[in-house]
């Protein structure tokens, strides 16, 4: 069965540089989340999609950005980088807003050094 | 503000054991449970899903409940093995505001020892 899929699985930029994660979800699904897990920390909600549009925003910084494509998949932009957004970040996709749970991908690391 | 909190934040025990893993929430308002595997480093591994209106739900050697009255959730995993060993999360979804985000406990970390 098919997976979320995220890529880069690794990345690493230096301090104040751009990233950007890439997230695919499963087929049919409609929501997207993002999460950020630093080290020996649980996940923490960063921002949400439903339908392409924005539905529940988190402790997101405003140097993060994020948004779903026509095709569903999403992108979460993150600018002027810092050493302490080093860590995983997780992208979770669900069908009618978590109805049915949640499916996670591998998640991408990011160094920051 | 939705709290988890797990116990016990850590957990060693002999193959064969059944053991219990513990969750509580503060707000029984919730749209579902989730409890997730995380080897270290890795992914997130859905174990359960349980819905508001279930009480409990199986998976092979593991059951979780769920008492959303007084805000608890159980997972119990029966004759474990040192593959089991790895972090457990609990996670809990709110339907208070659109996208029912997923608010996660701090673990409980697991070792099965040969």
């Amino acid at each position: 069965a098919a997976g979320v899929i995220q890529s880069p699985r690794h990345l690493i930029k230096e301090k104040r540089e751009t990233a950007t994660l890439k997230c695919y979800p499963i087929p049919r699904h409609d929501t997207v989340y993002w999460y950020q897990q630093g080290p020996g920390q649980d996940p923490q909600f960063l921002i949400s999609f439903y339908e392409k549009m924005q539905s529940d925003k988190g402790s997101i910084p405003d140097r993060f950005s994020a948004q779903q494509f026509s095709d569903y998949h999403s992108e979460l932009n993150m600018s002027s980088l810092e050493l302490g957004d080093s860590a995983l970040y997780f992208c979770a996709s669900s069908l009618l807003e978590g109805t049915f749970g949640y499916t996670f991908g591998s998640g991408t690391r990011l160094t920051v050094v | 503000k939705q709290e988890v909190t797990q116990i016990p934040a850590a957990l060693s025990v002999p193959e064969g054991e059944n053991l219990v893993l513990n969750c509580s929430f503060t707000d029984s308002a919730i749209y579902n449970l989730q409890w997730f595997r995380q080897d270290p480093g890795k992914g997130l591994t859905s174990l359960l899903l349980i819905q508001s209106s279930q009480r409990e739900q199986t998976s092979g050697r593991l059951n979780a409940s769920l008492d959303k009255s007084s805000g608890r959730s159980t997972l119990y995993i029966a004759a474990s093995q040192p593959g089991d060993s790895a972090t457990y999360l609990c996670a809990v979804a709110l339907r208070e505001t659109s996208g029912s985000r997923l608010t996660f406990g701090e673990g409980t970390q697991l070792t099965v020892n040969p």
